[in-house]
């Protein structure tokens, strides 16, 4: 069965640090582009930041230079490490599996999701 | 950035009636070289994550009912329900892969009427 776990969500002052974490499992991880989308309280989506298989990364705005996507095949693990953090940072984070190794398709598996409090 | 609208923000419809999402891109998502459109539809019910429906604009996901369909090109696209369940209430979200960033539409309420 195809899976996503994150973990690595809590609640953080304003301006502090936190790694995400997504374990895969039940397909061959480094195989596919992989993603962070964020759901603010009562709110929409919002894709933050994908990684292609190959490991070209692609940032929202809003987060870049302060969020920093990775991956370790070996561990068939994504991350996100999220520094500077602000009271806008807060919501559900979703780790999601794109189509393809590009990050260039849809995502098409996700996890429950970990939240993330930031108080200011 | 390509933004993504979506019309109604909420919308009402009777049991076993049609429910039409609609939803525009500032930009065209589509591929000239293949005609294919960088365009998914998602269904999110609450406490849970967004399922994939649509793809392709048009490419049902496997495993989702017929009663679901996508259309549309270039800039303007539509999700159908042809025959409202009671268990198809939920937010319906596009979402472009054609660019960076990846954006998402602000979703549609569906509910029963």
């Amino acid at each position: 069965e195809v899976q996503l776990v994150e973990s690595g969500g809590g609640l953080v002052q304003s301006g502090g640090s936190l790694r995400l974490s997504c374990a895969a499992s039940g397909f061959t991880f480094s195989s596919y582009a992989m993603s962070w989308v964020r759901q603010a309280p009562g709110k929409g989506l919002e894709w933050v930041s994908s990684i292609s298989s190959g490991g070209t990364t692609y940032y929202a705005d809003s987060v870049k230079g302060r969020f920093t996507i990775s991956r370790d095949n070996s561990k068939n693990t994504l991350y996100l490490q999220m520094n500077s953090l602000r009271a806008e940072d807060t919501a559900v984070y979703y780790c999601a599996r794109k189509s393809l190794g590009s990050c260039y398709s849809q995502p098409d598996v996700w996890g429950n999701g970990t939240t993330v409090t930031v108080s200011s | 950035d390509i933004v993504m609208t979506q019309s109604p923000d909420f919308l009402g419809v009777s049991l076993g009636e049609r429910a039409t999402i609609n939803c525009k891109s500032s930009q065209s998502v589509s591929y000239s070289s293949n005609d294919k459109n960088s365009l998914a539809w998602y269904q999110q019910k609450p406490g849970q994550p967004p399922k994939l429906l649509i793809y392709w604009a048009s490419t049902r996901e496997s495993g989702v009912p017929d009663r679901f369909s996508g259309s549309g090109s270039g800039t303007d696209f539509t999700l159908t329900i042809s025959s409202l369940q009671a268990e198809d209430v939920a937010v319906y979200y596009c979402h472009q892969y054609y660019s960076s960033p990846f954006t998402f539409g602000p979703g549609t309420k569906v509910d029963i009427k």
